[in-house]
């Protein structure tokens, strides 16, 4: 593994099922995030994570869930899954101390998500 | 409310130069950032600025005005590899990152 990898790449999905998204990276990043892109609208976050153990919402939470068990992992669970879920999730980390982080990000390849 | 503000869509010819600009209001600021994200690809970070001023990457350069809340790109000797989406982010005074819906650069030969 070299920087961060999501999976699965693809997924169409039926309304009202359970989704999770994996996301891992190797860097030993403190700080990870999820978001969705759409298209015509900027990047959203989700969730986030500013350490392991501990999480936050972003612009965007409601429908998703996140845990942060370790520092490598970053799942994002869509508990029941809406069409207005479509979207293009992309995970990202990137390095903090304290309450300042870089803000340089290094996504992962994105998981296409459809939602029927 | 926070908003960040670049134009849709560009087009330019292979060689030539091109400025991206992206104006912002957002609550506080810790530094502006520019991403390349190619048709379905991860975006990619390309500059950082945090003071006025330009700041210099080799065909790539970013300018910052903090009292205008004002930003350019500019990418000189185009490339055809240079056809992207240019994004725009601010950092605000939470330490998040809020993003432009992006730039997207056609570069024609």
């Amino acid at each position: 593994i070299a920087g961060i990898t999501q999976a699965p790449t693809s997924q169409i999905l039926a309304a009202g099922r359970r989704m999770t998204l994996r996301c891992t990276q190797d860097m030993r990043h403190n700080a990870m995030y999820w978001y969705r892109q759409d298209l015509g609208l900027g990047l959203r976050l989700i969730h986030y994570s500013n350490t392991a153990g501990t999480t936050g919402k972003g612009e965007v939470p409601d429908g998703y869930s996140v845990s942060r068990a370790n520092t490598d992992d970053f799942p994002l669970t869509l508990a029941s899954a809406v069409p207005s879920q479509t979207s293009v999730y992309f995970c990202a980390s990137s390095s903090t101390s304290g309450s300042w982080t870089t803000g340089e990000l290094f996504f992962g390849e994105g998981s296409r998500l459809t939602v029927l | 409310g926070q908003n960040i503000d670049q134009p849709t869509e560009m087009t330019a010819t292979e060689g030539a130069i091109v400025q991206i600009n992206c104006t912002y209001q957002t609550s506080g600021f810790n530094g502006l950032f520019w991403y390349q994200q190619h048709a379905g690809e991860a975006p990619t970070f390309l500059s950082y600025n945090v003071l006025d001023g330009l700041e210099e990457k080799g065909r790539f350069s970013s300018f910052l005005s903090r009292s205008k809340g004002y930003s350019y790109l500019l990418l000189k000797e185009l490339q055809m590899k240079d056809s992207a989406s240019y994004l725009c982010a601010v950092m605000d005074s939470n330490y998040q990152l809020i993003w432009g819906a992006g730039t997207k650069l056609i570069i024609k030969p």
